[in-house]
Formats: structure tokens, sequence, C-alpha cells
């Protein structure tokens, strides 16, 4: 069964341009969700949807970030004008509805500002 | 609001030997509790999930947990390391309230020597 899949795996870019990352989640899933890991501050859920609308977008840092999920099968992560301090791995996870279920991740998207 | 704690950034164990990997909870509710293994570049994978059937739970790879509604824990073991162990490994915690998040310890480093 295919998993999560998230494009690209490496992005370099320079400060200033705009960065769109991309997640296919698990069919049949009912959410998606939006994290970005770094050293300093771990595991950060940004957003997530469920059933393509977003529910809590409280992580998001600020204005320059913005997701969609125009369908159940795609979703977008998009970054305008980029930071170096944007540089992270950014993750997209899906799940069945129910808070006992598991999230399943994807491989990430390793983003470096330069 | 629910949390998790993660004694330990780092542990180190010999090939062989016993892995004890420390997570406690805090929640108001019954918790659903989840370990995740991240290994290097690569997404976080699903370990093993407690959602009160049992309280002993067992996962993959020969790792096992157990909850302990008094000790607000739920600790991860394995009783033989192995170097392909050696990865970071979260616990995650969420309630049924029907907000479909987790919340996620700061992680272990497992470090696994010959």
């Amino acid at each position: 069964d295919a998993g999560v899949i998230q494009s690209p795996r490496h992005e370099v870019t320079e400060m200033g341009q705009e960065v769109t990352l991309r997640c296919k989640p698990i069919s049949g899933h009912d959410y998606l969700f939006w994290y970005r890991q770094t050293m300093m501050r771990g595991l950060e859920l940004l957003i997530y949807f469920n059933n393509n609308v977003p529910i809590d977008d409280s992580g998001m840092p600020e204005d320059r970030f913005s997701a969609k999920m125009p369908n159940a099968s795609f979703s977008t992560l998009k970054i305008q004008p980029s930071e170096p301090r944007d540089s992270a791995v950014y993750f997209c996870a899906s799940s069945f509805l129910g808070t006992n279920q598991p999230q399943h991740f994807g491989d990430g998207t390793r983003l470096s500002i330069l | 609001a629910q949390s998790v704690t993660q004694l330990g950034s780092h542990v180190s164990v010999s090939e062989g030997a016993l892995v004890l990997l420390r997570c406690n909870y805090s929640s108001s509710v019954p918790p659903y509790l989840f370990w995740y293994v991240q290994y290097p570049n690569q997404g976080l994978q699903l370990l093993l999930k407690y959602t009160s059937a049992a309280t002993l739970v067992k996962g993959i790879n020969g790792f096992e947990a157990e909850f302990k509604k008094s000790e607000t824990s739920f600790h991860l073991t394995k009783p033989s390391a192995h170097m392909s162990d050696a990865a970071e490994y979260f616990c995650a915690v969420s309630e049924d309230t029907g907000f479909q998040k987790l919340v996620f310890g700061t992680g272990t480093r497992l470090l696994v020597s010959p």
C-alpha cells in the first residue's frame, strides 16, 4: 500500500523566494496534518484538515505560511516570502477519523533557505 | 490539556542489553498513547499504540510498552537491543475529546554500541 507521499524530498532556495511543499495522503484517510521539525523546537503541528477543511491553523507561524487542500488526495504548504529561519524538515501525515487512530507520516521535505 | 514528558534526550545501551525509554503523560481523561520511531532522513513510524484494550502492548521489532495509570507512565522496552534499533523515539498522547491532535514528547535518541 502506498504511504503518505511528499515532494520534493529536498528543497534549497534563496531567501525571499516562494516555496511550495506537496503532500498526497493515504487514500481514504479523513485527516491531514502538516508538521515542522527543527532541532530547537522539535516537532510542531502547523495545521490540520478534516475532509479537506482546515480545522486548526493555530500553529502556523505567521502570514507568510499558507496551506490548502483542494481535494482529498492533495495538499500544499506554501511559504511566501521564505526566510532562513524557515529552514526545517516539514512532514505531512494522515489518519482515519478517531483520536485512537495513529497518524501515518511521509518521509518529509528538507527545506533549506539560504 | 494533555502533555507527555520523555526523560532523557539520549539513552545509550550495548547491543544485547535491555532498552528502557521513559514516557510520562498528563491527561484529564483516559488517554490514547503512541510510540513512534524515526530513523535518519525518514518520517515517524508507528511502533505501538495503547487504546485501553490491554495494559501491555506489543509492537513491531520486538518492542512493547506497559500502561500504568497509577504512575501515569507508558515506558517503552525491548529485552535485547540490536544495532538497527538506533533511532529517535517519540511518545505521543491524544484524548477522546473530539480534537484529532497528537501531542508529542521531545524525543529520546537511542544509541546502540557494539
